[in-house]
């Protein structure tokens, strides 16, 4: 069974640092892994998405890694805005789409002006 | 326009009573999922449906039954609605084919009084 883990819970920094949001699981036989932003009140927004051939994928200020050897992805945020604060969710597609994604429990992001 | 849209997106019912969430997705995927986002966040596969296939996930009790009229809906239906199942409902879509992203609704938040 799929179990993805993500660290920190919580997160605080100054606009403008660069920072790292980490996220592993225990079954290495995915078929990509997502990542999402989700908003207080509001649905998830898909960040990047990573097929299980490739090692990292990036969108403006964003760039997501991915070692599934070693169960591992990250999140890379460059230059962070107050706008970036929100919860960053790793979601796992280990059944090619049938069984539903496999969730952390998500990073709350909170970037000081 | 939007790609999958949930009514209500607000839904306070008494324990015991009979509801139905709505899902409509404007993407012409093939496969939908119902999740579950519970009070700590943790979000969790429910259903997933493709091509009248439906897989169930174990833990869900089959007071909750997905309905699907055409490939664009896909509804939730629950019944004697208890105080556990206050959460919110997030419904989602894919291609179905391995890699495809998914594309999450707004959420349905459920209190049960």
């Amino acid at each position: 069974k799929q179990e993805v883990t993500q660290i920190p819970a919580a997160l605080s920094v100054p606009e403008g640092e660069n920072l790292v949001l980490n996220c592993s699981f225990t079954d290495s036989a995915i078929y990509n892994l997502q990542w999402f932003r989700q908003d207080p009140g509001k649905g998830l927004t898909s960040l990047l998405l990573i097929q299980s051939s490739q090692r990292e994928q990036t969108s403006g200020r964003l760039n997501a890694s991915l070692d599934k050897s070693s169960g591992r992805s990250t999140l890379y945020i460059a230059a962070s805005q107050p706008g970036d604060s929100a919860t960053y969710l790793c979601a796992l597609d280990s059944g090619g789409g049938a069984d539903g994604l496999t969730f952390g429990k998500g990073t709350h992001l909170i970037i000081q002006p | 326009d939007t790609a999958v849209s949930q009514t209500p997106k607000y839904l306070v019912t008494q324990m015991g009573n009979d509801k139905s969430i709505k899902c409509e997705q404007n993407l012409g995927h093939d496969t939908m999922y119902w999740y579950k986002q519970d009070s700590k966040k943790f979000l969790k596969i429910m259903f997933s449906y493709n091509n009248k296939e439906l897989i169930i996930n174990e833990t869900v009790p089959n007071r909750f039954s997905p309905k699907s009229p055409d490939k664009a809906h896909l509804n939730l239906h629950i019944n004697s609605l208890e105080l556990g199942d206050s959460a919110v409902y997030f419904c989602a879509s894919s291609g179905g084919a391995q890699g495809q992203p998914q594309h999450f609704g707004d959420g349905t938040r459920l209190s049960i009084l």
